[in-house]
C-alpha cells in the first residue's frame, strides 16, 4: 500500500528536542527515493524545511535536520521554540503510484 | 522575488467545473516542473498532479483522475488546473508549487474552492 505514515501529534517543551517519523515502504522510501519535509502553519503557504533527506534550504535554521534509513525517515527539531508549533509533512515519490505522496501530517505542540 | 500566485477559486455547484490558475514570477518558469496540492478543511496535504517543464507529460492522482487536468502556458508563465465533475469532497485550498530536484521549494498562498449547492 502506497502510504507514508506519520504520528498525528508530537509535543515538547521549549528548548527540548523532538522527532517526527515518516514510515513508508519498498515502493517509496525503501526504494531509495528522496524524502522531503515541509512546515505548514494554518492559512499560510507550506514551507520546504528539508530536501533530499537531509539538506536544508538557505534560511532554515540548523535546529532542523533530517535522516533516512531503510523504509523510514525522521525530522528532528532541537531547541524547540514557540514558533515551531505547526503541522509537518513528509513527501516522497512512490513507484507504485508513479507519483508523489505526502504523509498524513504531524501536529507539533510546543508546551 | 520568486512568487507563485493562485487565482480563480470560488463557489461552484456539485457537478460543475472550474479552472484555477497559478501565475509565476521571479524565476524561469519554463525550466521547472510544477505541481498542484490541496488541503481540505481539517485534513492534511493531498498531492494532486504534476506537469513537466515542457508541458507534454502530466501525472494525476487517482482521486481526481478523469476529472482534473492540468496544463501550462510557458509564454504566460502560468499553470492551470481544470476541474470538472466537482464533488463536495473537492472543497479545499488549492496550492501550486515549484519543483526543484524533486522537492517543492516555492508555494503559492492558495486559492479556496468551495463546492456547494
Amino acid at each position: 500500500q502506497s502510504v507514508l505514515t506519520q504520528p498525528p501529534s508530537v509535543s515538547g517543551a521549549p528548548g527540548q528536542r523532538v522527532t517526527i517519523s515518516c514510515t513508508g515502504s519498498s515502493s517509496n522510501i525503501g526504494a531509495g527515493f528522496d524524502v522531503h519535509w515541509y512546515q505548514h502553519l494554518p492559512g499560510t503557504a507550506p514551507k520546504l524545511l528539508i530536501y533530499g533527506n537531509n539538506n536544508r534550504p538557505s534560511g532554515v535554521p540548523d535546529r532542523f535536520s533530517g535522516s533516512k534509513s531503510g523504509t523510514s525517515a525522521s525530522l528532528a527539531i532541537t531547541g524547540l521554540q514557540a514558533e515551531d508549533e505547526a503541522d509537518y509533512y513528509c513527501q516522497s515519490y512512490d513507484s507504485s503510484l508513479s507519483g508523489e505522496l505526502f504523509g498524513g501530517g504531524t501536529k507539533l505542540t510546543v508546551l | 522575488e520568486v512568487l507563485l500566485v493562485e487565482s480563480g477559486g470560488g463557489l461552484v455547484q456539485p457537478g460543475g467545473s472550474l479552472r484555477i490558475s497559478c501565475a509565476a514570477s521571479g524565476f524561469s518558469f519554463s525550466r521547472h516542473a510544477m505541481h498542484w496540492v490541496r488541503q481540505a478543511p481539517g485534513k492534511g496535504l493531498e498531492y494532486l498532479s504534476a506537469i513537466n517543464s515542457h508541458g507534454d507529460s502530466t501525472y494525476t492522482a487517482n482521486s481526481v483522475k478523469g476529472r482534473f487536468t492540468l496544463s501550462r502556458d510557458n509564454s504566460k508563465n502560468t499553470l492551470y488546473l481544470h476541474m470538472g465533475s466537482l464533488r463536495t469532497e473537492d472543497m479545499a485550498v488549492y496550492y501550486c508549487a515549484r519543483d526543484t530536484v524533486g522537492a517543492f521549494d516555492v508555494w503559492g498562498q492558495g486559492t479556496m474552492v468551495t463546492v456547494s449547492s
